[in-house]
């Protein structure tokens, strides 16, 4: 029962570098996102996806970019990290369909950018 | 838009008693889903309770119960007999019916139990 798996749980990045976050769901789930969690606040909305091929942009999704190339991986890409980035990344994934579809989390991934 | 409002960013309750988180939300949205979240020091998201906005009755899992009120866009979270094990962050979260189903998050309360 892997669920949504998150890689990886800790990083430290320099002022400009760039990385990948990878996030992976095997519950063959249509619909994906990220969020990021700054500290005493709730779950932002970075940039979400109802399928491959399609992303859409969340609350604020500026200096990130995603694709969406499988129905299981949904990678988030920082390019010129800065330090208004660090926090800490949440992939989650639901099911596509009527009713409360709760969304499934994975363990997250803490980015400091030094 | 949507918006979810914790208005305690604190609170602390002796072991078995029972303790009520406030959540209120602002949507024009007529369908929606409401969710209760739980994030332990471990930083996982666990869902605790979901509630579907047509239904008037509140959901029930185990020691955990809700009371929402559609008129007064209110949603608070009930826990019985609290164990040391629901110390963790709450978070009230919104659905709103659309593609891709997106939530807003409230800002959390920490909850202490205490021995």
């Amino acid at each position: 029962n892997a669920g949504v798996t998150q890689t990886p749980k800790f990083r430290i990045l320099k002022i400009g570098q760039s990385m990948t976050l990878q996030c992976a769901q095997d519950m063959n789930h249509n619909y994906m996102y990220w969020y990021r969690q700054d500290p005493g606040m709730g779950l932002k909305l970075i940039y979400y996806s109802v399928g491959a091929g399609i992303t859409d942009k969340g609350e604020v999704p500026n200096g990130y970019n995603v694709s969406r190339s499988t129905t299981e991986d949904f990678p988030l890409r920082l390019e010129l990290a800065a330090p208004s980035q660090t926090s800490v990344y949440f992939c989650a994934s639901s099911r596509m369909g009527q009713g409360a579809q709760p969304q499934h989390f994975g363990d997250g991934t803490r980015l400091s950018i030094l | 838009a949507q918006t979810v409002t914790q208005s305690q960013p604190e609170m602390s309750v002796q072991e078995a008693e029972t303790v009520t988180l406030s959540c209120t939300y602002d949507t024009s949205e007529n369908n929606y889903y409401l969710f209760w979240y739980k994030q332990p020091p471990s930083r996982q998201m666990i869902l605790v309770i979901r509630q579907e906005a047509y239904k008037q009755q509140n959901a029930t899992e185990n020691r955990f119960s809700v009371n929402f009120q559609k008129a007064a866009k209110s949603f608070s979270l009930k826990i019985s007999d609290s164990q040391l094990g629901d110390t963790a962050m709450y978070f009230c979260a919104f659905m709103k019916l659309s593609t891709g189903n997106q939530f807003y998050f409230g800002t959390g309360t920490s909850l202490t139990v205490i021995p």
